[in-house]
Formats: structure tokens, sequence, C-alpha cells
């Protein structure tokens, strides 16, 4: 029985390039969130998503920054133009309808 | 929105003693509040949770409280092992309500031999 499986654990980015980071959810669970974890800081909601849909993404930056769980493979979280302050831990977790959230390890995202 | 504050930010304890964490929450609107630990390099793992319809859950040496009317909720480890040293981390959301976590600051827990 997998859990939240989330790859790369580690990348590395040149400022301006594009960082994409994939996320595939525990089986059965239909609901994917990311979140932002920076260094000594608690995770921030960034999105919540279901397949196909954005259901809340009030914690997404409003340029760059953008999210996508399709039909089909893994939920993705994209990031455009990088800059020194993306780096940070990303978070994804997953659900069940109202059921508790389980995270996977993250992706170390470095900005060079 | 939600905010969520925790307290220790850190905690050392002599192995046996016990620990515990408090939160609070500003939104009474929140239910569900559950408590996950952090290793180093790994993601959060959820121990426990407790909905707003009950006071307190317990498992083994880990229980949770929750006080509504003072939107507080604390978490308490018993004999303390060192493999519970760890980042703890509170949260609040509401259920049904889009789900998203509000999470607290974390608290480094140091069990000393």
């Amino acid at each position: 029985n997998a859990g939240v499986m989330q790859n790369p654990r580690h990348l590395v980015r040149r400022r301006g390039q594009e960082a994409r980071l994939r996320c595939s959810p525990m089986k059965g669970h239909s609901h994917v969130y990311w979140y932002r974890q920076l260094p000594e800081e608690g995770l921030k909601f960034m999105v919540y998503l279901q397949k196909e849909n954005i259901i809340d993404e009030s914690g997404m930056p409003k340029e760059r920054f953008s999210a996508e769980f399709p039909k089909e493979g893994p939920s993705i979280l994209r990031i455009q133009q990088v800059v020194r302050g993306d780096s940070a831990a990303y978070f994804c977790a997953s659900s069940r309808d109202d059921q508790p959230q389980h995270f996977g390890d993250g992706t170390r995202l470095s900005i060079l | 929105g939600e905010n969520v504050e925790q307290h220790p930010s850190t905690l050392s304890v002599q192995e046996g003693d016990s620990a515990v964490i408090k939160c609070t929450y500003s939104d009474s609107a929140s239910n569900y509040f559950p408590w996950y630990k952090q290793e180093l390099g790994k993601g959060p793992q959820l121990i426990i949770d407790i909905r707003s319809n009950v006071g307190e859950k317990k498992d083994q040496r880990i229980a949770v409280t929750l006080n509504k009317t003072a939107k507080h909720f604390s978490l308490h480890i018993t004999e303390t092992q060192p493999e519970d040293s760890a980042v703890y981390f509170c949260a609040a959301s509401i259920t049904g309500g889009g789900n998203k976590l509000t999470f607290g600051t974390g608290t480094q827990l140091k069990v000393e031999l």
C-alpha cells in the first residue's frame, strides 16, 4: 500500500528556469493538496485539487505558479521563471473526501 | 482566515517524562484538529486527530484535548522515548469547507537520555 509519492526529492534550478513537481496520491484518494514549507516554519497551504478541477487556490501566488491534477497521471505543481525566494520544501498531501490528509516526503527546491 | 498559534517552539524533556504542546486557533468554525510529527528530511506524519464533537482522544502514549470555548487544543505525550524527538505541528481546518489545513509554527521536541 504505497503512500503519497513525490518526485523528484531534490530539484535544483537556476533563476528564470521552470520547476515541475509531481505528486501521485495514495490509491483511492481523489483529493490532492499542495503546501510549501520555508526553513524553520510551518506548512502553508497553496492549492486544493480534485480530478481535473481546482477547488481552492487561495494560497497560490498570483503569478508564475500553477497546479493541475489531470484525469490520468500525477498532480503537477509548476513554477515558471523561478526566483531565489521560491527555494523551499513543497509537500503534497492526499485524502478521500473529508478524511485525514496524508503527506508525501516532499520536494526540496533549491534556486541557484 | 484561520490563524493557529503553537507553543512552545522548543521543548526538552528527560526520557520517561511527559511533554505537552499547546495550540490556539482563531476561527470558531474550525472543527477538525490533527497533529503531525515531522522527522528530518521527511514529510509530516499524522499521529492523532480530534473533531470538535469530542473533548479528548487517546491513542496509547498520545492524547489530545480540545476546549472549543477557549479555542485551544493540546497534545500530551507520556513516557517519552528518544524516538519521540521530532518537530510536532498542530493544525486546524473546516471539514466540508475545503479542508485546507492551517498549521502552527511547530515545536521541536528533544527527548534526552
